[in-house]
């Protein structure tokens, strides 16, 4: 397994435009997380894939996020409109099978996003 | 509502012991455990899937106590290399959503 894999692994960008980032899951692993990490604190949820399917959304996620797992591998998660307070870690992980089944998750190594 | 985490931070001396507890307002079914370094991704621990169940690994290990909704990490005789955040991970029932807890700031001094 090569691990979950993030790119990139910093943007700047400014207000108002647009960032997708991409993260490939470990192969085979059909669940996959999304998290948003600010300094000082825990990741916060943000929206979970199985397969290609998206089960959850977190309220955090607003319209200006979305989120996609089109044929159930990478996933992309764009932000539209960014703001100041997008700017965080945007973490990926990646599970093989039920949580409660002993698999672990996995995390990338993080996308740092500054918005000036 | 994510679970919450005691102590909030702790220093210790290389060679001490810690003791960091995750408890939760809602059952647990299963909880893991990560630590992160700054700037890095959380890096997983170890996972407790029933209650009662304690599970070790080198100088650390866990336990969890399903009726209490609580689950304790042990640090043992600890290492400079500890040092980090330490998180508690849990799915929420009914829902697809995993969780962390508030985290714990843990820093050994030599």
């Amino acid at each position: 397994d090569t691990g979950v894999s993030q790119d990139p692994r910093h943007k700047i960008t400014k207000r108002g435009q647009n960032v997708t980032f991409r993260c490939d899951p470990i192969s085979e692993h059909n669940r996959l997380y999304w998290y948003r990490q600010t300094l000082g604190q825990g990741p916060e949820f943000l929206t979970y894939f199985q397969n290609e399917a998206q089960l959850e959304k977190s309220r955090l996620l607003s319209d200006r996020f979305s989120a996609e797992r089109p044929k159930g591998s990478f996933s992309t998660l764009e932000i539209q409109r960014t703001e100041q307070g997008d700017s965080a870690m945007y973490l990926c992980a990646s599970s093989p099978g039920p949580r409660d089944s002993g698999n672990t998750i996995y995390f990338g190594e993080g996308s740092w996003l500054t918005v000036v | 509502q994510q679970p919450v985490q005691s102590p909030q931070a702790v220093i210790l001396r290389e060679g001490e012991d810690a003791v960091i507890n995750c408890s939760s307002s809602k059952a647990l079914y299963s909880v893991h455990w990560y630590r992160q370094k700054h700037g890095e991704a959380p890096v997983f621990l170890m996972i407790l899937l029933k209650g009662g169940e304690q599970k070790g690994h080198d100088k650390i290990s866990a336990s969890f106590n399903e009726k209490k909704q609580q689950s304790s990490l042990y640090l043992t005789a600890s290492q400079l290399s500890y040092s980090g955040t330490y998180f508690c991970g849990t799915e929420r029932p009914g829902t697809y959503k995993y969780i962390f807890g508030t985290g714990t700031r843990l820093k050994v001094l030599a």
